[in-house]
């Protein structure tokens, strides 16, 4: 069965720390994996990773994806207290033609200030 | 260009009724899939809608099911509402080709 596995499940830093958070995953017929935020609601797209070792970066986030040992991580520096938030990593597959995402428990991240 | 939007945003229902949610994906968007969130279980996938086809269904019982429309607007339906339905229901909408999925704000039903 497929899974995503996101580490740690919860996380408390200060402002101007950097963290890595991780995911693994076991998906058959991988096609990407997606990294999302999710603060009172919807979650809101972060990046997609097709790619192994090409590191997506976004202002002070980054994600790199491993193909060889099925996991990423998304590293965010210089943390503010508006990155505290659930963040979710979801993988897809190119099974039947279709855009199902298989999502992991997420990891709350509270930044203090 | 709008996003995904979803109604109703909140919804109070009584055990043993049904509830139809509501999607619209972003303007051009053909794909539409549905997820039920909840604390213990995570974000689910449900369905997959692809012009006004299912295409790929979750591990939901036959009580949840969906529709797509010509102008790829979706809905979801839950019969016979049971407690364990209360959840965040998120419908994401998907571009052409393998693209991202993008999120609507959900709809927070609520059985009671």
């Amino acid at each position: 069965e497929d899974k995503v596995v996101q580490s740690p499940l919860s996380l408390v830093v200060h402002e101007g720390d950097t963290v890595t958070l991780n995911c693994s995953y076991e998906v058959t017929n991988f096609r990407s994996l997606l990294w999302y935020k999710q603060e009172k609601k919807a979650p809101t797209f972060l990046f997609m990773l097709t790619s192994s070792g090409i590191e997506k970066k976004s202002g002070r986030l980054s994600s790199i994806l491993d193909k060889k040992e099925l996991f990423s991580i998304l590293n965010i520096t210089a943390t503010q207290t508006g990155d505290s938030a659930i963040y979710l990593c979801a993988g897809s597959n190119y099974g039947g033609a279709t855009n199902k995402l298989i999502f992991g428990t997420g990891t709350l991240l509270a930044v203090q200030p | 260009k709008a996003g995904v939007t979803q109604t109703p945003r909140y919804l109070i229902k009584t055990r043993g009724q049904q509830v139809t949610l509501s999607c619209s994906p972003i303007s051009g968007h053909r794909s539409v899939s549905w997820y039920q969130q909840t604390p213990g279980q995570g974000l689910q996938f449900l369905f997959e809608y692809f012009s006004e086809t299912q295409r790929n269904k979750g591990n939901f019982p036959g009580r949840f099911s969906g529709r797509q429309f010509s102008n790829s607007r979706s809905e979801m339906n839950v019969s016979t509402l049971e407690l364990g339905d209360s959840a965040l229901y998120l419908c994401a909408s998907t571009g052409t080709g393998w693209s991202e999925q993008y999120f609507g704000p959900g709809t927070r039903l609520t059985v009671t």
